[in-house]
Formats: structure tokens, sequence, C-alpha cells
């Protein structure tokens, strides 16, 4: 079965340095999707992505936070300058369709720990 | 308000029972709702999806939406240990919004 994959699974990173995160999503799904959770806390929307544009942000989104899809089969998540608060899982989530009923598979995640 | 909101748990049933997950939300624009389960430290797995009013079953879970209360829940008959997790409510408007979850616990 088609299942969305992340890289790295953990990522240690100093204050202030820029990460990138990777995410595959499911080879025929058109609809990207990054969330945040942090430790104890609710997931968090933050940004979703589609034909190369960011649909729809939140305010966690901010200019410090970019999207891209580099090629036809990675989706990244880039934080430029990370921040002690930043430290989260991040999960890429792909969609088929972007109707109000589709169905987001979510990947493993990817474990950010900013110090 | 919370956009999604869940019933505050813990919420322990011992083996065998039925487990009642209730969820309400905000957004009479969403038009999509799910359930997720998550154990500590991993993504969230889909459980369930439901859109329409009604009762959906699928093996030992059933969801039931009721979108004039904007109400969801997620009954879990002969709950198992294998069950204890966080489960997670979504209501989909294009982006999902989640609930803060209910952690359930099952004992022998």
């Amino acid at each position: 079965e088609p299942e969305v994959t992340q890289t790295p699974s953990h990522q240690v990173t100093q204050m202030g340095q820029e990460v990138i995160l990777r995410c595959v999503p499911i080879s025929n799904h058109l609809y990207f999707y990054w969330y945040r959770q942090i430790l104890g806390q609710k997931v968090e929307f933050l940004v979703s992505f589609y034909n190369n544009e960011i649909s729809e942000k939140s305010e966690i989104f901010d200019d410090q936070f970019s999207v891209e899809r580099p090629d036809g089969s990675n989706f990244t998540l880039k934080i430029r300058s990370t921040k002690l608060e930043d430290s989260a899982m991040y999960f890429c989530a792909s969609s088929q369709l972007r109707t109000r009923t589709d169905t987001q598979y979510f990947g493993p995640g990817t474990r950010l720990t900013v110090l | 308000q919370k956009e999604v909101e869940q019933n505050s748990g813990p919420l322990s049933v011992p083996e065998g029972a039925i487990a009642s997950l209730n969820c309400t939300y905000s957004d009479r624009g969403s038009q999509s709702f799910f359930w997720y389960r998550q154990y500590s430290g991993k993504s969230p797995e889909l459980i369930m999806s439901i859109y329409s009013n009604g009762d959906k079953e699928d093996g030992r879970f059933t969801a039931q939406l009721n979108k004039a209360s904007q109400y969801v829940s997620l009954l879990i008959r002969d709950s198992q240990p294998s069950d204890s997790a966080t489960y997670l409510c979504a209501a989909n408007a294009g982006k999902s919004t989640f609930g803060d979850g209910t952690t359930l616990t099952v004992k022998p």
C-alpha cells in the first residue's frame, strides 16, 4: 500500500540554524500539507500546497517557514532560523483531491529538536 | 471557543466494554470528519471517516455524525488493550482541524 514517507526521522539542530524537512507524498496525490505537533499538544495545521503554490497557511507559518516541491516527488519544509519553540513533530500529509471530503494520509513524522 | 473540541480524558474502560468518544466542531463549513488513533511519538493513523449524517460502521468501530448538532462520535465495541491510545477527531474544510485528543486506556 502506498504511503507518505518523511526524512529524517529525527533532526537535532542549534537555535538559529536552518533545517529542511523532506517528504515524499503518495505518487498520484496532488495536495500536500504540513502539520506540527508540539509535545503534549494537538496537531496544528501549517500549510497546504497545490500546483506549486501555497493554497492556505496558518498564522504559525510565518516568514521563517517556506515550502517547496523541488522535483516530481519531494515536498520540503524549510525553517530558516530555528527557535527553541520550533521543537515539535512535523507531519507531512497528502491527499488525492482537495475536496472537503478527501482523506489526508499522514507520514510518520520528523521529530525536530532545537537546542 | 475551540474549533474542534473533544471530551476530556483520560477515559478508562475494561476489556470487552464499549468506549465512547465524543467531538463537537464549530465550523459549519466542515464537511468531512475523521477519527485518528495516535500512539505516543507516532503519526496519526486513520481509523474512520464520515461525511453524511448517521452511522458508519467498520468492524468494531462505529462513527456517528449529526451536522445539525455539530457533533461526531466514535464507538469502539469489544475494546481491547491494543486500542489504548489517544484518539483524535478532525474536521476537514480543506485543511484538517484537530481536537486535543482523548486518551483511552483499556484495562485487561
